[in-house]
């Protein structure tokens, strides 16, 4: 069955960077784009960034522009998101998802929680 | 504020039918059939419930079901069950440079 499998969550340091992961298994990985999506705490879904199936194309919501970069390892199944300048209004869970047409995520990880806090 | 706007909660009592909307713009909701709707219980991911406006995904109930008219996508659940009870996002394809929005999500009571 389909499994995605955040991590490398954690408490970080305002200004400070971080990379998550997601570990997907049990579909064609290289076929799939893929999402990121965060959820402050007690507050409603935030689409982030959307990567091709190769990699080659990326959107990104407006606000990331430029601190946050999804990137992909096919060879690996895996996806990620580097996070860079981190600030406080960045806490929340971040979940990956897959989507076999670009807009329809369906599965979606546990989710990684980002607490960023001096 | 999100780019869809979606009631902050609705209720309903076992065995009726509520309905969700989900408003947007031509950009969006209104110019693609690529709104879907998501399921959240507390402390859990979303699973997708409708895609492409009306389409169900495999194991996902008939009890719900999606439509759309204009600039407005809604669900509809029919039968209200306990397990009903949850929070639902829409999202949508949107020409923005942003691709993907989400609705700020409405809260579903089962009294």
């Amino acid at each position: 069955q389909v499994q995605l499998v955040e991590s490398g969550g954690g408490v970080v340091l305002p200004g400070r960077s971080l990379r998550l992961s997601c570990a997907a298994s049990g579909f064609t990985f290289s076929n799939s784009a893929m999402h990121w999506v965060r959820q402050a705490p007690g507050k409603g879904l935030e689409w982030m960034a959307v990567i091709s199936y190769d990699g080659t194309n990326k959107f990104y919501t407006d606000s990331l522009k430029g601190r946050f970069t999804i990137s992909r390892d096919n060879s690996k199944n895996t996806l990620y998101l580097q996070m860079n300048s981190l600030r406080a209004e960045d806490t929340a869970v971040y979940y990956c998802a897959s989507a076999t047409t670009v807009t329809t995520l369906d599965y979606w990880g546990q989710g990684t929680l980002v607490t960023v806090s001096s | 504020q999100s780019a869809l706007t979606q009631p902050a909660s609705v209720s309903g009592s076992p065995g009726q039918s509520i309905t969700i909307s989900c408003t947007g713009t031509s950009s969006d909701v209104g110019g693609y059939n690529y709104v879907s709707w998501y399921q959240q219980h507390p402390g859990k991911a979303p699973k997708l419930m409708i895609y492409e406006v009306s389409h169900r995904p495999s194991g996902v109930s008939n009890r719900f079901s999606g439509s759309k008219s204009d600039n407005t996508a809604s669900l509809t659940i029919s039968g209200l069950q306990a397990e009903d009870e949850a929070a639902y996002y829409c999202s949508s394809y949107t020409t923005s440079s942003t691709l993907v929005v989400f609705g700020g999500g409405t809260k579903l009571t089962v009294l």
